[in-house]
């Protein structure tokens, strides 16, 4: 079946410092890459996404990447904020509506001031 | 706009008793999903309805059942709880058109089986 795997599980970071959440997924008809963010005791919301005909994408501080061929999607954040800590979630589905989407376990990211 | 809208927000069952957790959107979505959320694991599709009529298992649809009752409402039904189904469960929605395949999710039930 589909899975979708998140790297890390946590991470540490320094106010400023760049972080980076890599994901891979398994079902190769997957052409819509979603991330999302879940602050603590809330529900998660979408920060940004990308389509597979789409090679990277960027909004303000976030940006994704995607590899297609490898499987590979990534999220990076630079000049981290202590408010951008958070559980992010990456995600992959085989369409825009109507389809399933599946999660990865998630990544834990702490911003130090 | 309430956005979704889930019910009740905190429960506490006994092992082998019933409930079902409603979700209700406003934002004339054609597809809604029942997700859990455990820690370590993410966010796990139990079911889904693509549009008004249809309903597809998800990851981990075991020991659960849906209702589309119409285009607003998809609700999650435990006919017989586990310990195993504590966990907190969020309703989502997204629409079919446009170029977004945003989920706008309720705030979540915390279900705690005994």
């Amino acid at each position: 079946g589909e899975n979708v795997e998140q790297h890390p599980s946590t991470l540490s970071v320094q106010e400023g410092d760049s972080a980076v959440i890599k994901c891979t997924y398994s079902d190769s008809a997957s052409n819509y890459f979603p991330w999302y963010k879940q602050e603590l005791g809330k529900r998660p919301q979408l920060i940004i996404d990308i389509r597979s005909n789409v090679g990277e994408k960027k909004d303000q501080r976030i940006a994704v990447t995607l590899n297609k061929t490898a499987k590979h999607f990534s999220l990076h954040i630079t000049e981290t904020q202590p408010e951008d800590s958070a559980v992010y979630f990456c995600a992959a589905s085989r369409g825009t509506g109507g389809f399933k989407t599946i999660f990865g376990a998630g990544t834990r990211l702490f911003v130090k001031a | 706009n309430a956005g979704v809208t889930q019910t009740p927000k905190f429960q506490v069952l006994k092992t082998g008793q019933s409930m079902t957790l409603q979700c209700a959107q406003d934002m004339n979505h054609n597809s809604m999903y029942w997700y859990r959320q455990d820690p370590g694991m993410g966010l796990r599709l139990i079911y889904y309805s693509a549009s008004e009529g249809t309903t597809d298992k998800g990851e981990v649809p075991n020991g659960y059942n849906v209702s589309r009752l119409n285009k607003r409402e998809f609700s999650l039904r435990l006919e017989s709880a586990a310990p195993s189904q504590t966990s907190v469960y969020f309703c989502a929605s997204s629409t079919l058109a446009g170029d977004t395949g945003e989920l706008f999710f309720g705030e979540g039930s915390r279900l705690t089986v005994l």
